[in-house]
């Protein structure tokens, strides 16, 4: 069975500052992918960042960074200089070759000015 | 990418009466197609797996009689909540797997209410 785990309900963050928003996994595949998306209050899931366990480097989009422990099993999501706008839910999630997701309870981020 | 639609955004209806949601895929022909459901301040839990010309893949604790998947081509699978009730109130939203493993695409979701 696979698992993903997000530990912080909640995150505050400053406008211009860098955030982490931690996910841990449980799978028994040895191939495997992780998303991360965001979710606004308009309910659409607007895809982020994505990161293959076969991956010798981290992902990287715009803004958006992957930080993949294999050994550990962990792909936290980096944001640098946040903005007002990426006040929203996060979702970290795992897919097995053409599955469906499974999702993380996610993390709500609140970035003040 | 591929872009997925959603028919209706939202819907209002009355317990007891059945409620249709379309799931488009606009420029990509999906022999799977996935269905989800939110609830608010939750995440999101797959419900089934739509499958192009058979018979949907459910999990387990949900309904099959109650949430009527059909998937009768490779652009347009259809939920129908049966007999729908409150605790049915929900945000559904399917998704699209793409042809590779890296991607998939998500309709803007129905939010439905159930009086």
């Amino acid at each position: 069975a696979q698992k993903i785990t997000q530990t912080q309900p909640g995150m505050f963050v400053q406008e211009k500052e860098a955030v982490t928003l931690d996910c841990t996994y449980d799978t028994s595949d040895q191939s495997y992918g992780l998303f991360w998306y965001k979710q606004p209050s308009s309910g659409e899931m607007i895809f982020l960042i994505y990161q293959g366990s076969y991956d010798e480097q981290n992902a990287t989009e715009g803004r958006y960074s992957l930080n993949f422990q294999k050994a550990r099993k962990s792909a936290n999501l980096v944001i640098s200089a946040s903005q007002l706008g990426d006040s929203a839910m996060y979702f970290c999630a795992l897919r097995k070759g053409r599955r469906a997701l499974t999702f993380g309870s996610g993390t709500r981020l609140q970035v003040q000015p | 990418g591929a872009v997925v639609s959603q028919h209706p955004s939202w819907v209002i209806c009355k317990s007891g009466t059945s409620v249709k949601i379309e799931c488009r895929s606009l420029d990509f022909q999906a022999t799977t197609m996935f269905w989800y459901r939110q609830f608010p301040k939750q995440s999101l839990m797959l419900m089934a797996t739509s499958n192009e010309g058979s018979k949907a893949t459910y999990e387990q604790g949900v309904e099959k009689d109650k949430f009527l998947i059909n998937h009768a081509s490779l652009t347009l699978s259809t939920l129908t909540v049966t007999s729908a009730h409150p605790e049915d109130s929900s945000f559904y939203i399917c998704s699209v797997g793409g042809k590779v493993a890296d991607t998939q695409y998500f309709g803007p979701g129905t939010r439905l209410t159930v009086l």
